[in-house]
């Protein structure tokens, strides 16, 4: 069974500049989650998709990041302008139908804001 | 305050040791995961239980629900089990809130 799928694993960019996170979920998954993770920190919760509807975005700081997954499949990430602090890893997470599943992730894509 | 909260922070250990890091919540879930996660890699699912215990191989997960509580253990510890172990739960149907990782290093 093929995992959840994330490009690009790495980027580089500069502040103001914007980049795009692709995930792929495992075939099925209802429930999508992005994350981030700032380096020694634990994941923090940005958006929770149920098929193409967004159940959590409480803390997705909205004026600079967006995410969809319009046809309840693959999902993007957005981020525009970026700042320093967004440096992160961003992980991209899938289960069957919410976290009462086993939640399967992706192996992130890491951000470098410079 | 974090509603996750994970001890210790950093151990390290020698191979063959048994290994316990706890995990602390402040408010009722529905479920418990432990992940684990190695350096530039992802996440790893381990276990998630919301009663009770389970076992895999060397690794032993038991969660109190009246306590709040939960462990995770590993036996005859090896280096290759050196990563970063998370606590996570779910409060009601919502995503996962995380500890904030034990970083754990086996030495040979």
């Amino acid at each position: 069974e093929a995992g959840v799928a994330q490009s690009p694993r790495y980027k580089i960019i500069e502040k103001r500049q914007s980049v795009a996170f692709w995930c792929n979920p495992i075939s099925g998954h209802a429930t999508l989650y992005w994350y981030q993770q700032i380096l020694g920190q634990g994941p923090k919760l940005l958006i929770q998709f149920q098929n193409n509807g967004v159940v959590d975005d409480s803390q997705l700081p909205k004026d600079r990041f967006s995410a969809e997954r319009l046809k309840g499949v693959d999902s993007t990430l957005k981020i525009q302008p970026a700042k320093l602090e967004d440096s992160a890893v961003y992980l991209c997470a899938s289960s069957l139908q919410g976290g009462l599943n086993t939640i399967y992730f992706g192996e992130g894509s890491w951000l470098t804001v410079v | 305050k974090n509603e996750v909260e994970q001890s210790p922070q950093n151990l390290t250990a020698q191979e063959g040791e048994f290994i316990t890091i706890n995990c602390s919540y402040s408010v009722g879930i529905s479920a418990l995961h432990w992940l684990q996660q190695h350096p530039g890699g992802g996440i790893v699912s381990l276990f998630m239980l919301s009663s009770g215990k389970k076992k895999h191989g060397r690794l032993i997960a038991t969660i109190n629900i009246q306590e709040k509580h939960s462990s995770l253990h590993i036996t005859a510890s090896h280096p290759r089990d050196s990563a970063v172990y998370i606590c996570a739960v779910n409060i009601g149907a919502d995503g996962l809130t995380f500890g904030k990782g034990t970083h754990l290093i086996i030495q040979p």
